[in-house]
């Protein structure tokens, strides 16, 4: 089966930096992603890992760890509109490549 | 606009009755899948296609519901016998798996549900 844990909440000052991790267990990791969705809204795609190490994206970058099944997004220079559910989702090969997610992050941006 | 189209987007049924959910997906991708989705918590899955092959449907859906796309293209998503608990943000979200594409899902805007 898969497990995938990440904080439930979180909160940080407007121009500073917030890590959100994300630990998963899965027996047929095929890649990690990082989503983020604004309340009331579906969510959009931020961020892949397929292999270890960083990917940079602009003020968002995502680390991958595949032997510790540890995952963070990292956001920086934060804005108001950052505001927002930030969901880690694991691809599982196991069956068919189905996506499963996390039960989100909630960050909360402050001025 | 090209996007994913979920129609209706909202719902309100009594206990009891029959609902139905259309998703139709980026025309060039051939993934589709199904979630469903509280407040305050992640997507679940539900049920996953690859063109018009359902290739997985989670323990957790009882056999209430039922998925299929016809010809690998739209899908819709039934509820039989609706309960309380159905209710709920019912996501669609297509990929294209190929190649060095990532496979990210792209997400219609959601049907929501409400049974009274």
């Amino acid at each position: 089966g898969q497990n995938i844990d990440q904080p439930t909440e979180m909160t940080a000052t407007e121009g500073a930096i917030v890590q959100i991790n994300c630990t998963y267990q899965t027996s047929g990791f095929n890649g990690l992603f990082w989503y983020q969705q604004h309340a009331g809204e579906a969510p959009t795609f931020l961020s892949y890992n397929v292999l270890d190490g960083l990917e940079e994206k602009g003020r968002f970058s995502s680390f991958l760890s595949r032997s510790k099944g540890y995952s963070y997004l990292l956001l920086k220079e934060l804005q108001m509109k950052d505001s927002a559910s930030y969901l880690c989702a694991v691809r599982d090969r196991t069956g068919g490549f189905k996506t499963i997610f996390g039960a989100g992050t909630r960050l909360f941006v402050k001025a | 606009d090209t996007g994913v189209s979920q129609n209706p987007r909202h719902k309100i049924t009594k206990r009891g009755q029959n609902v139905t959910f259309r998703c139709d997906p980026i025309s060039e991708h051939n993934r589709l899948y199904w979630y469903r989705q509280t407040l305050g918590q992640g997507p679940e899955f539900l049920t996953y296609f690859q063109n018009e092959a359902q290739l997985e449907k989670s323990r957790l859906l009882s056999d209430r519901f039922s998925a299929e796309r016809p010809k690998g293209s739209f899908s819709t998503l039934e509820i039989q016998r609706t309960e309380q608990g159905d209710s709920a943000m019912y996501l669609c979200a297509s990929s294209f798996s190929g190649g060095s594409n990532t496979g990210e899902l792209f997400f219609g805007e959601g049907s929501r549900l409400t049974v009274l």
